[in-house]
């Protein structure tokens, strides 16, 4: 099932800077976007969502931005710091009748934020 | 803050042995998920249940599967009999409302011998 797609396994920034995680997806009726941080033995924890009506949303240092013609989403975290250091899972999800919690997830990028 | 709870965090259980995995969700939430996660593999929806029923589930959730919430404030997964490939992360999740957010729990990791 490759219907939502994260494409870096990992990546690598420096405390400060800016981190963008890109996040792909296929299916047309995906209407609701969703970033997922999550920690080692614990379980995923929402950070931020958009809806496809936008094309931005922001809270905090967390931006997500989401091109529907491209679809393509991404999220930007600005400045890093290194307890951002987790795996960040992109999901999306259909809307309308049962299926508002049914998530699809992408696999996942690993981000790591060097002091 | 509420949390969704999970035991236990780690079973380990020979194939073809009944295995029962217990979720407390957050006590004013309604809709109620099981997910699970394949080591290495993405995160993958199960079952979704709602009303005392599920209301949705997907081709992995076969008849090995089932879930309940018995008495009003746990939510089980039982899976009848186990196979090697059932090992993974299986996460409870809930939420208050049909839009709301949702809440997962830190998992409980089945491995299967």
């Amino acid at each position: 099932d490759q219907q939502v797609k994260q494409n870096s396994p990992s990546l690598s920034v420096q405390e400060g800077r800016i981190s963008i995680l890109n996040c792909d997806y296929t299916n047309s009726m995906f209407d609701y976007f969703l970033w997922y941080k999550k920690y080692p033995a614990e379980g995923p924890t929402f950070l931020i969502s958009i809806s496809s009506i936008k094309d931005k949303n922001e809270d905090g240092r967390f931006t997500v931005f989401l091109n529907k013609s491209a679809k393509h989403l991404s999220l930007h975290i600005v400045p890093s710091q290194p307890g951002d250091s987790a795996v960040y899972f992109c999901a999306a999800r259909k809307a309308g009748g049962t299926s508002y919690g049914k998530l699809t997830f992408g696999q996942g990028t690993i981000l790591t934020v060097h002091p | 803050e509420p949390e969704v709870t999970q035991t236990p965090s780690h079973q380990v259980t020979q194939m073809g042995q009944e295995v029962i995995l217990r979720c407390v969700p957050i006590s004013n939430h309604l809709y109620f998920y099981w997910y699970r996660q394949i080591l290495g593999q993405k995160v993958e929806f199960l079952v979704s249940f709602y009303n005392n029923e599920i209301s949705e589930k997907s081709e992995i959730f076969d008849d090995q599967f089932s879930v309940e919430r018995p008495d009003g404030s746990n939510f089980t997964l039982k899976i009848r009999s186990t196979k090697l490939e059932d090992s993974a992360m299986y996460f409870c999740a809930s939420r208050t409302s049909k839009t709301g957010e949702l809440f997962f729990g830190e998992g409980s990791r089945l491995t299967v011998l």
